[in-house]
């Protein structure tokens, strides 16, 4: 079975920091990329960025709400991807989603087209 | 890129056909998909690639559209399918959502 299944989240002091995880299962994981979407309580989903597998880099993208603050990285030979917050801030309080970004490869370049494959998610509170 | 779904919610009873729009601020090809999220639970693939059902997803379910324009569309709205809904561009950095919408029972 497909699985994804994060850890890590709870109650943090803003300015804090905080990392999570997301361990995949019955998953090439290295041919698919990771996101992390979250979802602040009773609001809309948010995405807060993205890593390549390694095939295709190993690199980086993220929203300009968490760029500098956050970083998404991945420990290929166990298939867990992390997502490491910083200087956390009260509006970053949600449920953290990873998700498996799939695409498809058309003249040696991917285009990513979905997140098809979603953990159950981790809530981060951040307050004092 | 920003996207603007409509409408933000609406009523509706089984059996009814639904269409849910997504305009996006600038022309993303037909790099859309669109997601269903019940209370509680993770967001669930429907579509990808504007119009591409998602192996599993019921055939009452489809997409359509290219550019800036793109419609989901329940053909005939059943129980399980109460719930909210979004769209996602995946044409350039950041993958931005819709701001969902909301499908209640009438």
């Amino acid at each position: 079975e497909v699985q994804l299944v994060e850890a890590g989240g709870g109650l943090v002091q803003p300015g804090r920091s905080l990392r999570l995880s997301c361990t995949a299962s019955g998953i090439t994981f290295g041919d698919y990329g990771t996101s992390w979407v979250r979802q602040a309580p009773g609001k809309g989903l948010e995405w807060v960025g993205f890593i390549r597998s390694k095939t295709y880099g190993g690199t980086t993208e993220y929203d300009a709400s968490v760029k500098g603050r956050f970083s998404i990285s991945r420990d290929e030979s166990n298939s867990i991807a992390y997502l490491e917050m910083n200087s956390l801030k009260t509006e970053d309080t949600a449920v953290y989603y990873c998700t498996r970004t799939r695409g498809m490869v058309r003249g040696g370049v991917i285009n990513y087209n979905a997140l098809d494959v979603w953990g159950q998610g981790t809530t981060v509170i951040v307050s004092s | 890129i920003q996207l603007t779904q409509s409408p933000s919610s609406l009523s509706a009873s089984v059996g009814d056909r639904v269409t849910i729009t997504c305009r996006a601020s600038q022309g993303i090809s037909s790099f859309l998909a669109w997601y269903q999220q019940k209370p509680g639970k993770a967001p669930k693939l429907l579509i990808y690639a504007a119009s591409t059902l998602e192996s599993g997803v019921p055939s009452r379910f489809s997409g359509s559209g290219s550019g800036t324009d793109f419609t989901l569309t329940i053909s005939s709205l059943q129980p399980e399918d109460f719930a909210t809904y979004y769209c996602q561009q995946l044409n350039s950095y950041p993958f931005t959502f819709g701001g969902g919408t909301k499908v209640e029972i009438k």
